[in-house]
């Protein structure tokens, strides 16, 4: 296993379109988590599961953000009609229950047009 | 709420030992994370600390105290390749699983 793996990169998109990204997480780790990171920024917490259950979202997450992780393995996040305050990257952690050491993929940045 | 201060920015000669400080107010703190991300790549661990302290690792160290809400990382013989944002977090140990919270990051100039 290579750790975490985010897709796509980079994304491109207009002010009022829908966009999904995807996380890979490290195999063996039954916690995912979503941050997004603005620059000059440190990551801002968005929601996390533990299996496919999701066990908390911060109120930065809006009603136009949505995340599955529907067999507790990859999760997806929604942005439905993004607008151009949505621009960030956004990155995906993982890690083993309890205290464990949250392992970050590359992440996904996101422009909105 | 949560407030984690630590410097925008600091410069530092390759070889040279620098400190970068991070002070916290959090309720149910159950322990703080350093992380460094190079410009457009993940953040990466360097290192944990829960109980007071200093925890060493190589040429980083971090070091920790609870009841003054204080920690520094130490990196030493610099190299250009330290050079990087660090991030320090504060791990809550309250309903919220184990998210992290950020402070903005301490961008480091390593020069020769």
């Amino acid at each position: 296993d290579t750790g975490v793996s985010q897709d796509p990169r980079h994304k491109i998109t207009k002010r009022g379109q829908n966009v999904t990204f995807r996380c890979d997480p490290i195999s063996e780790h039954n916690r995912l988590y979503w941050y997004r990171q603005t620059l000059g920024q440190g990551p801002e917490f968005l929601t996390y599961f533990q299996n496919e259950a999701q066990l908390e979202k911060s109120r930065l997450l809006s009603d136009r953000f949505s995340a599955e992780r529907p067999k507790g393995s990859f999760s997806t996040l929604e942005i439905q009609r993004t607008e151009q305050g949505d621009s960030a990257m956004y990155l995906c952690a993982s890690s083993l229950a309890g205290a464990g050491i949250q392992y970050f993929g590359a992440g996904t940045r996101l422009s909105v047009l | 709420g949560q407030n984690i201060d630590q410097p925008t920015e600091m410069t530092a000669t390759e070889g040279a030992i620098v400190q970068i400080n991070c002070t916290y107010q959090t309720s149910g703190f159950n322990g703080l994370f350093w992380y460094q991300q190079h410009a457009g790549e993940a953040p990466t661990f360097l290192s944990y600390n829960v109980l007071d302290g200093l925890e060493e690792k190589g040429r980083f160290s971090s070091f920790l105290s609870r009841s003054k809400g204080y920690s520094y990382l130490l990196l030493k013989e610099l190299q250009m390749k330290d050079s990087a944002s660090y991030l320090c977090a504060v791990h809550r140990a309250t309903g919220g699983g184990n998210k992290l919270t950020f402070g903005t990051g301490t961008q480091l100039k390593v020069e020769l």
